[in-house]
């Protein structure tokens, strides 16, 4: 699986859009782009994913970039409960490892 | 609800007792897999099951077992634990391997090997 690469952390307002960066240099063809967030205590949760397309549900948007070499979640009215650790994952669509490998990921802190 | 369930959440244990650590999940997921997080080295991945009676190693596998006797649940066993494995451990589901298709976690268990 490729690799990505994320900010160590951000800082927001609450209320405010965030963009979570997300920088995947290596992806292939067949590499899905999946985001998800880990909340403090609590085990990770899927949040969005994509291939080519941006893609849009209730928890967030994805932005995909034309070349797919970089990707942005957004977040588009952050609240409190959306702190949270952010990962940025990659998953080859074509081998049989259906692993999915996590990077540090981005700590994402709200103000009020 | 639909929901991955984990059993127990928190355990403290001694080196050598043989523990099983129950995960079940609702959604007749054909896809399980077992975490382990460790600060530093995020989520590493023990075991996965692809379906019923198909199991494969992860990255981290020594010193665990697994069994897919039912499409529900997916046990994680440690036959003699030891102190390395203190880890908080995650069980997902999918339904199934597809990488287009979202993993669901259950909300960890905190081990402790004394």
């Amino acid at each position: 699986d490729a690799k990505t690469t994320q900010p160590n952390s951000m800082e927001s307002n609450e209320e405010e859009p965030v963009h979570l960066p997300c920088n995947h240099s290596t992806i292939s063809g067949t590499d899905y782009i999946h985001w998800y967030r880990q909340l403090p205590s609590q085990g990770p949760e899927y949040v969005i994913h994509g291939l080519t397309s941006n893609v849009n549900n209730r928890m967030a948007s994805l932005a995909i970039a034309e070349d797919r070499k970089s990707s942005t979640l957004i977040l588009h009215r952050a609240t409190l409960r959306d702190a949270a650790v952010y990962y940025c994952i990659l998953r080859d669509g074509e081998t049989s490892n259906y692993q999915l490998i996590w990077g540090a990921g981005t700590k994402l802190i709200i103000k009020p | 609800e639909a929901q991955v369930t984990q059993n127990p959440r928190y355990l403290i244990t001694v080196t050598g007792k043989k523990l099983t650590v129950t995960c079940s999940q609702n959604m007749n997921h054909e896809y399980m897999s077992w975490y382990r997080q460790d600060p530093g080295l995020g989520l590493r991945q023990i075991y996965y099951s692809m379906n019923v009676e198909v199991t494969d190693k992860g990255d981290v596998p020594e010193g665990y077992k697994v069994s897919r006797k039912e499409k529900r649940n997916f046990p994680l066993i440690l036959e003699s634990p030891s102190p390395n494995q203190t880890s908080l451990y995650f069980c997902a589901s999918s339904f199934t391997g597809n990488p287009s298709y979202e993993q669901y976690f259950g909300p960890g268990t905190r081990l402790t090997v004394t």
